[in-house]
């Protein structure tokens, strides 16, 4: 079975500086899905970047990028120059192509980010 | 921007109680899910929805959930006879399906939460 590992439960930052989210995951498939969700205090999962593993190359958005390393499972988060915002529960997620409709869910990291 | 919306945003209820949850997923979304959150912690997969039909579900969506989509936009969860243990965060979900841009990706209501007294 598929299985989401965030093994950092909970991550500081400075305003403006760089943090790393960390992710890996398990699986036998070739093809699939991966994502980062954020959760803010206002508890609605918002979609933060997604990655197809036949993408090799590692998807971005503005200030959100990753770092997808698919020998490794390793699909990490950083965000640069980090902003107040920012501050929320941050959920990686899987989902595979093999006959299956849900996608999987780590524990979450919570990032704090410091003014 | 399209959006998932859910009612009701709280709801409390006694154990032993029937409860509805209502989702209206976005119009051109093909599959529905329901996930749960107990206490701000995993976010745990209940069921998904396809065609009309469970497509998958979970250990926990056992006989005293059911869902259905009676009208062709209403997409609810029943949670028949309420446990302590049913309290958490209800969330629904969906995605427009195969050959769309997007088609992956899951967009999240804002969530019902359910207290059982």
């Amino acid at each position: 079975a598929q299985t989401v590992t965030q093994s950092q439960p909970e991550m500081s930052v400075q305003e403006a500086e760089t943090v790393t989210l960390s992710c890996t995951y398990d699986t036998s498939e070739s093809d699939y899905y991966l994502f980062w969700y954020k959760q803010p205090p206002s508890r609605q999962m918002i979609l933060v970047i997604r990655q197809e593993a036949y993408k090799q190359q590692n998807a971005t958005e503005n200030r959100f990028s990753v770092n997808f390393q698919k020998a490794a499972k390793s699909f990490s988060l950083k965000i640069s120059d980090s902003q107040l915002g920012d501050a929320a529960m941050y959920f990686c997620a899987y989902r595979g192509t093999s006959g299956t409709y849900k996608y999987i869910f780590g524990t979450g990291t919570r990032l704090k980010v410091l003014a | 921007e399209p959006e998932v919306t859910q009612t009701p945003s709280h709801q409390v209820t006694q154990m032993g109680q029937e409860v509805i949850l209502r989702c209206v997923p976005i119009s051109n979304h093909l599959y529905f899910y329901w996930y749960r959150q107990i206490l701000g912690q995993k976010v745990e997969f209940l069921v998904s929805f396809y065609n009309n039909e469970i497509s998958e579900k979970s250990e926990i969506f056992d006989d005293q959930f059911s869902v259905e989509r009676p009208d062709g936009s209403n997409f609810t969860l029943k949670i028949r006879s309420t446990k302590l243990e049913d309290s958490a965060m209800y969330f629904c979900a969906s995605r427009t399906g195969q050959g769309s841009s997007g088609a992956n990706v899951l967009t999240f209501g804002a969530g019902s939460r359910l207290t059982v007294l």
